[in-house]
């Protein structure tokens, strides 16, 4: 099972909105209603930012959003703040028992 | 409420180790439980997971047949045995809690809840 591509980084300035993509196959994120998001920041565990494609924990900003579409899916940030700044994963189930997760994406606030 | 892994090391190549992931505030009764891997500098990869009764288990292709996944619902502990260590091991190792209903909605796959993480390095 390969991993979901995402682009390696992303920026944008405060309050401004970012798109990071996470692109599979129609097997995984193509076929799969169990899309989700993760931020890490450095030498810390991730943290569930969105499930299920586009929903969102309690707790996490509405500044985060998540869509689908084909076979990629996206993370949306909108009004950029400095704490956004960290490492983005994305997962999806890819069939036969499996997950797999993206390359990740480091996002920068300018 | 929290996961807290132990069991990382050094270990050389083709050696065998064992990792645990304590629960404690909660449950894992309730709960499938994941391991979830990062090799230094690289991103996240699922390793294993097992379902809340330990009657169903899955592997990633790259550890199927070496790792093996366990919980002790009555020690509220989760386990990876992983043997015929190799280099590419070599990665920081996470518990993760999956919650079919965060926040009320349900889904698969979404890990709510993480251990600091404990480091496996494979090398001679």
């Amino acid at each position: 099972q390969s991993a979901l591509t995402q682009p390696p980084s992303a920026s944008g300035s405060p309050g401004q909105s970012v798109t990071i993509s996470c692109t599979g196959t129609s097997t995984d994120v193509g076929d799969s209603k169990y899309v989700s998001w993760y931020q890490q920041y450095p030498g810390k565990a991730p943290k569930l930012m969105i499930f299920g494609v586009n929903k969102r924990p309690s707790g996490v900003p509405d500044r985060f959003s998540g869509s689908k579409s084909g076979n990629t899916a996206s993370l949306t940030v909108s009004g950029l703040q400095a704490e956004d700044e960290a490492d983005y994963y994305c997962c999806s189930y890819g069939g036969r028992a499996n997950w797999v997760f993206g390359g990740g994406t480091k996002l920068t606030v300018l | 409420v929290q996961l807290v892994e132990s069991g990382g090391g050094v270990v050389q190549p083709g050696r065998s180790l064992r990792l645990s992931c304590a629960a404690s505030g909660f449950s894992i009764t309730t709960f499938a439980m994941n391991w979830v891997r990062q090799a230094p500098g690289k991103g996240l990869e699922w390793v294993a997971v097992v379902s809340h009764d330990g009657r169903l288990i899955y592997y990633a292709d790259s550890v199927k047949g070496r790792f093996t996944i366990s919980r002790d619902n009555s020690k509220n502990t989760l386990y990876l045995q992983m043997n015929g260590l190799r280099a590419e091991d070599t990665a920081v190792y996470y518990c993760a809690r999956e919650n079919y209903f965060v926040s009320g909605t349900y889904s698969l796959g979404a890990y709510d809840m993480w251990g600091q993480g404990t480091m496996v390095t494979v090398s001679a």
